[in-house]
């Protein structure tokens, strides 16, 4: 299974909206409602953020917020804030019974 | 609070097998609906999914490890294992233990061992 397809890097400024996409096939994003998104600053653990497209575990800020069209999802943060600076990874279920991550992408607040 | 805490040997010499284990606290590992993953990070890297186990004993593992992989749980301990044989330098990351309910995302993560390949 080949990794999602994320950019490597996306920013924006304080209080601006920031997208970032994830690509996948019809073996896993196209097919299941199954993404979740994953923020990590650096040296820490990652954390859940949205999971099956756009459900926000408790305790995460409505300001993150997830969709999905066809084989891509999208993680999208509105009033971006410095805290907000990190990777974010998207996962998928596929169609093999397994799990599979995207490379990741650094968001950068400027 | 659920917790998960992952132990193991640091560094491991290449070509042989690696044996991690994730202790589990605040919860059953045998809890209906639940799977238990295993996720790793190499140095600077990205996130790789290796594989999980459902409650029920049935496993799941990423088909470029397949060969290598098999995880298994304990259920009188409350723990779950990962081993990975033939070991190269590119097997060395951070190693995390998880947990998903259904198919959700993985809510409550280990802190993470690194384990290095080196002679």
């Amino acid at each position: 299974q080949s990794a999602l397809t994320q950019p490597p890097s996306v920013s924006g400024s304080p209080g601006q909206s920031v997208t970032i996409s994830c690509t996948g096939t019809s073996s896993d994003v196209g097919t299941y409602n199954r993404v979740s998104w994953y923020q990590q600053p650096p040296g820490t653990v990652p954390k859940l953020m949205i999971y099956e497209v756009n459900n926000r575990p408790s305790g995460v800020p409505d300001r993150f917020s997830g969709s999905k069209s066809g084989n891509t999802a999208s993680l999208t943060i509105s009033g971006l804030q410095a805290e907000d600076e990190a990777d974010y990874y998207c996962s998928s279920y596929t169609s093999s019974s397994t799990w599979v991550f995207g490379a990741g992408t650094k968001l950068t607040v400027l | 609070q659920l917790q998960l805490q992952e132990s193991g040997p640091g560094l491991v010499k290449p070509s042989e097998t690696l044996s991690l284990t994730c202790t589990v606290s605040g919860g059953s590992i045998t809890s209906s609906s639940y799977y238990w993953d295993w996720i790793r990070q190499p140095p600077g890297k990205g996130l790789e999914w290796i594989g999980n186990i459902y409650y029920s004993g049935s496993t799941y593992y990423n088909p470029s490890l397949k060969s290598r992989v098999t995880i298994s749980m304990d259920t009188s301990k409350n723990q779950f294992s990962l081993k990975l044989n033939s070991l190269t330098a590119a097997d060395t990351a951070v190693y995390y233990c998880a947990r998903r309910w259904g198919y959700e995302g993985l809510h409550y993560w280990g802190q993470g061992t690194l384990v290095t390949v080196s002679s």
